[in-house]
Formats: structure tokens, sequence, C-alpha cells
């Protein structure tokens, strides 16, 4: 069964950083490309970033709306997917979701909140 | 950035009915190599999204035949045979043909 659970949200002061954590499990992890997605209350979700696999050289893409202040990566000996985020202000307020690959399977989200 | 627009915004049916639910793009979702780079989503209430249907028409790995996914370049369509209980939520649909991949606002499913 595959099972993604996100760790490492909560308070953050406008202009500050925070890194997000996901653990994955019941799949082989280091052979798929990773996602994070987030979803404001009551909107749709908005997808942030992926991270190819080892064969595609880790390669990133990003979101226009979070290019510059996000980074994703992996640790596939840890089975891990992080994403740092930077330059946080009150629009980052939001549930963050990791998914494999580009959203077959979502993680149970982990909530940031960006308020003085 | 590719827009997708979602009607209705809410549908309410009778379990054991059928519903449709209607997505358009404002770019064709169809690549190349003949693959339609649209997708469609549940997110039950309080829940994750789950994936329903990959590609345009193709059921997600655990997913109930009731549900079908069909369409053209431009304009989509899921359907819901059978609707029910369990069926209760807003359904997404999406692009991952280009980035920024693009979500529809949702379209909430109730029962009459």
């Amino acid at each position: 069964e595959v099972k993604l659970l996100e760790s490492g949200g909560g308070l953050v002061q406008p202009g500050g950083s925070l890194r997000l954590s996901c653990a994955a499990s019941g799949f082989t992890f280091a052979d798929f490309y990773m996602s994070w997605f987030r979803q404001s209350p009551g909107k749709a979700p908005e997808w942030l970033s992926f991270i190819r696999n080892k064969a595609n050289s880790y390669t990133t893409e990003y979101n226009p709306s979070v290019k510059g202040r996000f980074t994703i990566s992996r640790d596939d000996t840890q089975n891990v997917l992080y994403l740092q985020m930077n330059t946080l202000s009150t629009e980052d307020t939001a549930i963050y979701y990791c998914a494999k690959q580009l959203g077959d399977y979502w993680g149970q989200g982990v909530m940031v909140t960006v308020s003085s | 950035d590719i827009v997708m627009t979602q009607a209705p915004l809410s549908v309410s049916v009778t379990p054991g009915e059928s519903a449709s639910i209607s997505c358009r793009s404002s770019k064709s979702l169809l690549h190349s190599n003949g693959i339609t780079y649209v997708y469609w989503y549940l997110q039950k209430p309080g829940k994750s999204p789950q994936l329903l249907i990959y590609r345009m028409s193709n059921l997600a790995s655990g997913v109930p035949d009731r549900f079908s996914g069909s369409g053209s370049e431009t304009d989509f369509t899921l359907k819901i045979s059978r609707v029910e209980a369990e069926d209760v939520g807003i359904y997404y649909c999406g692009q991952l043909l280009e980035n920024p991949y693009t979500f529809g606002a949702g379209t909430k499913l109730e029962l009459k």
C-alpha cells in the first residue's frame, strides 16, 4: 500500500522559511518522479513542483508562482521528499501535499500558516 | 497558463442515477504523442484528492468502473454511473500537459 506522510508544517512569520518532508513507503521510491501540491481553503489544488528520478538526473520543474523561493529535493536512501520554502508570505498559507508521480497518490497533507 | 473551466459548479444526484461533469481547457491538451493530458480527481470531505481518471479515459487503480472519462482535445466529460453515497465530494479536472499544471475550480457532487 502506497503511503505518503508529510511533516514539518506549522506557523511561520512572513519572510520566514520552512522545510517540509514527506516519508514514502509501499513502493520503490527511487523509481518514481515525486511532486508537491498545495491547496488553500475552498480552492482547487495548485501544483508547485516535481522532481524526476535518478535515471532522469533528478531534474526539477517549478510552477512560476514559486520558482526561486521553493526548492524540491529527495533522498532516495531514506525514501524522503523535501520542499524548502523561503521568503514566505501570507499567500503561501495552505495545506501542502506530496504526491507520487504527478498525483496518482497523495499524502494526507500538512498545514502551513504564514502569519505575524 | 492553461485555464480549466468546469461545469456545473455543483450537482445534486439521486443515488443510483448517473451524473456528468464537464471540463473545458483553453488550449488543446492533445500532445503530439497522441495522449490527451487531462486528469480527474475526487476530493472527499476532509480528505486528500484521489486520482480517478488519467490521460482522459484511463481508470486509475482501485477506482470503480462506474467512473468513465471521455472527450476531445479541449472538451472533456467525467461520467458517474449509478451514483453511490461514497461518491460525494468535489471533483476536479486537471491538465498535465504543460507547466504550470492547472486545475478547474471543482464541481461539488451532493446526494438528493
